[in-house]
C-alpha cells in the first residue's frame, strides 16, 4: 500500500516537554510538508522541505525544528518554546521536485494534547 | 497578499440542494487553486483543481469556477448528498515556482436528508 503514515494517532504531552511527531510516505514523493489545523484557522504551514537535507520555515515556524535525512521521513519536533501546541497535525507530501506545485496527499494526522 | 479568504465558515444546505462555497485572492500570481475535502479525524484529500486558463472545470457533481479579473473562484456541489457533509478548503499557489500551498479557512458542509 502506498500512502503516508503518521504515529501516533493521539499524543499527550506535559507542558515543557519536546514531543517528536513521525511522518513516512512510500510514494517516492520529493517534497514533504507539516501543517498544523485549528478550529476555524485553516491549515497553517509549519514547515516544508522540496529535496533532502533541505528545508524551509513556513508562517507558524516558532516553537518547532524538523529534520530531512532520508527522503521518505519527515519528523517534526514541538518543543517547549511553543506556546501553545495543542492541535491537530497534519503531514503532506507532493512529487515536488522544484519546478511545479503538485498535488498534496495528506496522512490521517496526529491530534497532540499538552496536559 | 499571500492570504486566500473563504466564505461562509458553515454552511447548510438541503438533500438534493446546491453548496456554494467561494474564495478569493489578492496575489496575482497565484495560478493554480485546487480544492481540498476532509472528513472529520482525517487528512484532506484533492477534491478539484483549477489553472487559469480555463473558467470553469467540472468533475461529475463537483464544478470550480474560476474568475481571473475578480480574483475569485468559488466550488458548486450539485445534487448535495448527506456523504458530501465535510469541511472543505480552497487553496492557491504559484504553479511553476514550487511553492507550498495557501489555504483557506474552511467551510464546513452538513447536507441534511
Amino acid at each position: 500500500d502506498g500512502g503516508i503514515t503518521q504515529s501516533p494517532k493521539y499524543l499527550f504531552r506535559k507542558e515543557g516537554q519536546n514531543v517528536t511527531l513521525s511522518c513516512e510516505q512510500n510514494l517516492n514523493h520529493d517534497a514533504m510538508y507539516w501543517y498544523r489545523q485549528d478550529p476555524g484557522q485553516g491549515l497553517r504551514l509549519i514547515y516544508y522541505s522540496q529535496i533532502v537535507n533541505d528545508f524551509q520555515k513556513g508562517d507558524i515556524a516558532e516553537g518547532y525544528s524538523v529534520s530531512r535525512e532520508k527522503k521518505e521521513s519527515f519528523p517534526l519536533t514541538v518543543t517547549s518554546a511553543q506556546k501553545n501546541p495543542t492541535a491537530f497535525y497534519l503531514c503532506a507530501s507532493s512529487i515536488g521536485g522544484g519546478l511545479r506545485t503538485d498535488t498534496q496527499y495528506f496522512g490521517p494526522g496526529t491530534r497532540l494534547t499538552v496536559l | 497578499q499571500q492570504q486566500v479568504k473563504q466564505s461562509p465558515q458553515s454552511l447548510i444546505v438541503q438533500k438534493g440542494g446546491i453548496s456554494i462555497i467561494n474564495c478569493a485572492y489578492e496575489n496575482t500570481a497565484f495560478d493554480y487553486f485546487p480544492w481540498y475535502q476532509q472528513f472529520p479525524g482525517k487528512g484532506p484529500a484533492l477534491l478539484i483543481a483549477i489553472r487559469p486558463d480555463v473558467s470553469e472545470k467540472k468533475e461529475g457533481r463537483f464544478t470550480i469556477s474560476f474568475n481571473k479579473s475578480a480574483k475569485q473562484f468559488s466550488l458548486h456541489i450539485m445534487d448535495s448528498q448527506p456523504g458530501d457533509s465535510a469541511t472543505y478548503f480552497c487553496a492557491a499557489s504559484v504553479y511553476q515556482a514550487g511553492t507550498a500551498l495557501i489555504f483557506g479557512k474552511g467551510t464546513t458542509l452538513s447536507v441534511s436528508s
